[in-house]
């Protein structure tokens, strides 16, 4: 166990929904990253927050934006659902304290089905 | 296109046998990581190994990084059944900014 959650374990959407995705980070850790893994794949590095400020994203779409709390929980928020975001959401916490990614922790995923 | 790319895709071997897997990546990193990913499920995080060390182990996992030759080995010795996974190499670019890459992962099968 790696003291990250995520919520909810699965959902079901249709095209054009929005949907969020939360994650509470691993005690101690203020750097949250979101990834998207679709079957058969590695994982796609969609977004970082480190203090509550962007400061780092993959190649994913303006519809793919996020939030980081205070209390360095997580939101990934997805708008204008398609086809193709049906995956497993990952999110991971860390340490970060320098330019440098340090050994992230990751939740169990939310599995994200679009019909 | 994904900076981190393992070979093979696929492994099969006995138990009790040692599994190598490889990985390359294009651009220069600050660190390298090895994750392991059962049934599809959240990664449990292996071993981070810098840009400035060649090795390093953690009980049966021995990982090299050769930086020169961009590519780096996971060596599973004595393999359990309980190593069926996937596994996953992940570099952290050299390039400014946080960026993860992940590989498309090994998938090892070890038989009893």
């Amino acid at each position: 166990e790696t003291g990250v959650t995520q919520s909810p374990t699965h959902l079901i959407k249709t095209r054009g929904q929005q949907v969020t995705l939360r994650c509470s980070s691993q005690s101690g850790h203020n750097t949250v990253s979101w990834y998207q893994q679709a079957l058969g794949q590695g994982p796609q590095f969609i977004f970082q927050y480190y203090r509550e400020e962007e400061n780092g994203r993959g190649n994913f779409p303006p519809r793919f934006s996020g939030l980081q709390f205070p209390n360095y929980s997580s939101e990934l928020n997805v708008n204008a659902l398609e086809l193709d975001d049906s995956a497993l959401y990952l999110c991971a916490s860390s340490w970060g304290t320098s330019g440098i990614q340090e050994t992230q922790y990751f939740g169990p995923g939310t599995r994200l089905l679009v019909l | 296109s994904q900076q981190g790319e393992e070979d093979p895709q696929a492994l099969s071997i006995q138990e009790g046998e040692n599994a190598t897997m490889n990985c390359s990546y294009k651009t220069s990193i600050n660190n390298l990581q090895w994750y392991r990913q059962n049934s599809g499920r959240g990664l449990v995080h292996l071993i981070l190994i810098r840009s400035n060390e060649r090795e390093k182990h953690s009980g049966r996992l021995r990982v090299t990084l050769d930086t020169s030759k961009k590519s780096s080995s996971l060596l599973i010795t004595a393999s359990r059944a309980a190593d069926t996974a996937s596994y996953f190499c992940a570099t952290d670019p050299n390039t400014g900014g946080f960026k993860t890459i992940f590989g498309a992962g090994t998938r090892l099968f070890v038989k009893a």
